[in-house]
């Protein structure tokens, strides 16, 4: 059974700051990784999609990684904005549906 | 703009009323969606899978005749609460991909109070 673990549970940064937030997964056979943001209380928004044949995918500040053999994947922020604050989910598609982590929360401090 | 669409977004009811909630997907067929519930600070919990004109799939431990759900066109999913209880109230949220490697959206999700 997919399991997805994400760390930290929480995270707390200055306005400015880049940061990592990281995502590991136990079955390595996976079709793709989805990052998503979920502000409070709202709905889903994708923010990156990265297939198992590939490495990475950057949009705007934000840059995922993917390394399917170690189960493991980053998301970058560069220069974290008061507006970045939200929490980031990850998750995992193979035979199954998609299997999430319980999230970061992030707070980006002005 | 969004591609899912969830209605309604909140729902305040008392003990034994059963809710409908709808999720369409906006500019694409969807043959499958999915249905999520979350508790707060929690993770989102598949509970079934919507297919287009057949039977829903349950994930172990989610009642079928509590939960029932309807895909009866390529563009529309139902998840009606049947009898709900308090210990119903959650966050529902559906979900419909694009394709196999397309991103999975998701909608705004449903907040269900029962009282």
């Amino acid at each position: 059974k997919q399991e997805v673990t994400q760390i930290p549970a929480a995270l707390s940064v200055p306005e400015g700051e880049n940061l990592v937030l990281n995502c590991s997964f136990t079955d390595s056979a996976i079709y793709n990784l989805q990052w998503f943001r979920q502000d409070p209380g709202k709905g889903l928004t994708s923010l990156l999609l990265i297939q198992s044949s590939q490495r990475e995918q950057t949009s705007g500040r934000l840059n995922a990684s993917l390394d399917k053999s170690s189960g493991r994947s980053t998301l970058y922020i560069a220069a974290s904005q008061p507006g970045d604050s939200a929490t980031y989910l990850c998750a995992v598609r193979g035979n199954t549906p998609l299997v999430f982590g319980k999230g970061t929360r992030l707070s980006v401090i002005a | 703009g969004a591609v899912v669409s969830q209605h309604p977004s909140r729902v305040i009811c008392k003990s034994g009323t059963s809710v409908k909630i709808e999720c369409r997907s906006l500019d694409f067929q969807a043959t499958t969606m999915f249905w999520y519930r979350q508790f707060p600070k929690q993770s989102l919990m598949l509970m079934a899978t919507s297919n287009e004109g057949s039977k829903a799939t349950y994930e172990q431990g989610v009642e079928k005749d509590k939960f029932l759900i309807n895909h009866a066109s390529l563009t529309l999913s139902t998840l009606t609460v049947t009898s709900a209880h308090p210990e119903d109230s959650s966050f529902y949220i559906c979900s419909a991909p694009k394709g196999p490697n397309q991103p999975q959206h998701f909608g705004d999700g449903t907040r269900l109070s029962i009282l």
